[in-house]
């Protein structure tokens, strides 16, 4: 079974442009979930998706928008780029928003903004 | 918020040795508890996981331990491999009962020296 696959790898962007990061989940996941890790905050949790419905969003500016596809894909926007916005950006899958469900995440996306 | 939190950032030990992972947590409320395993260049990899209502747990060369009491959790990995360097983070499920999230340490940098 194929893992979670999060496009693109890398990307770079100047201050000012919006980006959209992709995420295809595992085969038969139903929830996704977004993270943010950069050195200095470490691994924060942007929302979370299930069916396509936000079930939850952690302390990020509006700036950060997410969305997903009725077949679980998943995509993530940050518009008006900031410096600080350049962190790794990871996307984890699991089967549904259960107790006990454990994430399994992607390679994540390395967005650098200029 | 409440978060969890790391004892070292770095450890390094020899290989064949055992290694030690600690983590503090200070949610109570917290009931289920994972360990990923970070390499560089690739999104956090499931180890383990515990709940509250054990105190260990073990699996292939690893173990963690929950103390409730202290709100310490530990990953324990035995015979440590130089393929076990990597960053290890604890997290914990945050918020019973309403939407939850996993909330991450700041990670332990873990060298294993030949």
């Amino acid at each position: 079974k194929a893992g979670v696959t999060q496009t693109p790898r890398y990307l770079i962007k100047t201050r000012g442009q919006q980006v959209t990061l992709s995420c295809s989940p595992i085969s038969g996941h139903r929830s996704v979930s977004w993270y943010q890790q950069t050195p200095g905050q470490g691994l924060q949790f942007l929302f979370e998706y299930f069916s396509e419905t936000q079930r939850n969003k952690g302390n990020f500016p509006g700036r950060f928008s997410g969305r997903q596809f009725s077949n679980s894909r998943s995509e993530m926007n940050v518009s008006t780029l900031e410096l600080g916005d350049s962190a790794l950006y990871l996307c984890a899958s699991r089967p549904s928003t259960a107790d006990g469900e454990k994430l399994f995440f992607g390679s994540g996306t390395q967005l650098s903004v200029l | 918020g409440e978060s969890v939190g790391l004892h070292l950032p770095t450890l390094s030990v020899q290989e064949g040795d055992n290694s030690i992972i600690n983590c503090a947590y200070s949610n109570s409320a917290s009931d289920y508890f994972i360990w990923y395993k970070q390499e560089s260049g690739k999104g956090p990899q499931f180890i383990i996981d515990i709940r509250s209502n054990m105190d260990k747990r073990q699996g292939q060369r690893v173990t963690v331990l929950l103390n409730k009491t202290v709100k310490h959790l530990s990953l324990q990995i035995a015979a440590t491999q130089p393929g076990d360097s990597a960053v290890y983070f604890c997290a914990e499920n945050f918020a019973p009962g309403s939407a939850r999230q996993l909330t991450f340490g700041s990670g332990t940098q873990l060298t294993v020296l030949p």
